[in-house]
């Protein structure tokens, strides 16, 4: 089942732009990580954050964890054309996985 | 409708013998994809499935590791002489046959404990 929801569902933007990504979710968390998804392939792991950190950084990548509000966000800056994905959040609550439905991201050359 | 099964949920095996966990997807759903969890990491995909066929395998250990998608049944993925080193959580996610990115279903994992 479900428990991130991510926000927005789909998202267009222009080679170069910032593409930013929502999570929210419900319960405490020890972790919360982000998964990228090109069509057809599986899942790759981007990016983890633990409950007691706040920011992130991985290369181009950037997430926050405000646990006070239950969200998350990644953000992706300047964007490529080779970026076009699908991004998924999932929270881990004592060895409890929860992904989200994901966002849909589109840039455009 | 049910979501994505696995059993077990929790599985002890010792060193030396068989895995077997099953993953039943979503009705409707014919890929599998299996994924492994290492604690405090995240998912790494090892295979993708479809009935009576494996897509993309990349993910797979050479030896010991296998997994079939039958055309009734569950999936299985198969872990032969288990290792300390196998100890962890195994997810699987079901996708109907149109592919989408925000269709991936995930079930709530098997717990593997090599003593």
């Amino acid at each position: 089942s479900q428990q991130g929801e991510e926000d927005p569902q789909a998202l267009s933007i222009q080679e170069g732009e910032n593409a930013t990504m929502n999570c929210s979710y419900k319960t405490s968390i020890n972790n919360l990580q982000w998964y990228r998804q090109n069509s057809g392939r599986g899942l790759v792991h981007l990016i983890l954050i633990r409950s007691n950190e706040r920011e992130k950084h991985s290369g181009r990548l950037r997430v926050t964890l405000d646990t006070s509000k239950k969200s998350s966000s990644l953000l992706i800056t300047a964007s490529r054309a080779a970026d076009t994905a699908s991004y998924f959040c999932a929270t881990d609550a004592n060895n409890d996985m929860r992904f989200g439905a994901g966002t849909r991201l589109t840039v455009k050359p | 409708n049910a979501g994505v099964m696995q059993n077990p949920r929790h599985l002890v095996r010792r060193r030396g013998q068989e895995a077997r966990l099953r993953c039943s997807p979503m009705k409707g759903h014919s890929h599998v994809y299996w994924y492994r969890q290492l604690p405090e990491e995240g998912l790494k995909f090892m295979v993708y499935l479809q009935k009576e066929n494996i897509i993309d395998e990349s993910g797979m250990p050479k030896e010991r590791f296998s997994a079939e998608f039958p055309k009734e049944g569950p999936s299985i993925l198969r872990i032969q002489q288990v290792v300390r080193g196998d100890s962890a959580a195994y997810f699987c996610a079901s996708s109907p046959p149109r592919l989408g990115a925000s269709e991936q279903y995930f079930g709530p994992g098997t717990r593997l404990t090599v003593t």
